[in-house]
């Protein structure tokens, strides 16, 4: 079956402008989530996503939202880049609660100039 | 102080030597743990599930948990080449929130 897929895979943006990054989740997952990564901070968590609606929000700034389509796909928003928001960018889809169904893409690889 | 603790460094082994790898967390309200493998330019890869205190076994792969003292391990015996990635534990209780270690870069030289 296919797996989480995220697009693009690489992005460069300059400081101030917005980006969108997509995730696919696998067919029939209804939960996405999404995390950052950092070489300085590791995975951390952004939100989660569960049939359309926001299920749990990490600390991160207003400037990162997401959304979630009636399809399970879902978005993720930065507003205002810095360069601090270079970082992989991952979503991991599962079917409900816990970490043993948790799937993860390849990442979006962000780089703010 | 950080969730979970997970030294960083890196770590080289000569192949079919046993890996270690541990980490500590601070929050008593964990009660799913995990260890993902995460290869260059992929994302993390779930490697072994556990929720009770003990060691499960999984091929060349063990977990072990200690809920007492916080304290959670990987073990992979006969390390193959093919073993050389970053391992990541990670944890949560129950909901889709994983907290994640930094991550040890393992490198198995043939």
């Amino acid at each position: 079956k296919a797996g989480v897929t995220q697009t693009p895979r690489y992005l460069i943006k300059t400081r101030g402008q917005q980006v969108t990054l997509s995730c696919s989740p696998i067919s029939g997952h209804r939960s996405v989530s999404w995390y950052q990564q950092t070489p300085g901070q590791g995975l951390q968590f952004l939100f989660e996503y569960f049939s359309e609606t926001q299920r749990n929000k990490g600390n991160f700034p207003g400037r990162f939202s997401g959304r979630q389509f009636s399809n399970s796909r879902s978005e993720m928003n930065v507003s205002t880049l810095e360069l601090g928001d270079s970082a992989l960018y991952l979503c991991a889809s599962s079917l409900d609660s816990g970490g043993d169904g948790y799937t993860f893409g390849s990442g979006t690889r962000l780089t703010v100039v | 102080q950080k969730e979970v603790e997970q030294d960083p460094g890196p770590l080289s082994v000569p192949e079919g030597a046993i890996v270690s790898l541990n980490c500590t967390y601070s929050n008593s309200a964990f009660q799913y743990f995990m260890w993902y493998r995460q290869y260059s330019r992929k994302g993390p890869e779930l490697l072994m599930y556990t929720y009770s205190s003990g060691n499960k076994e999984d091929g060349r792969f063990t977990a072990q948990v200690d809920k007492s003292s916080k304290y959670i391990s990987l073990f992979i015996r006969d390390s193959q080449p093919s073993d050389s990635a970053t391992y990541l534990c990670a944890m949560n209780y129950g909901n889709n929130r994983l907290a994640f270690g930094k991550g040890n870069q393992v490198v198995v030289i043939p």
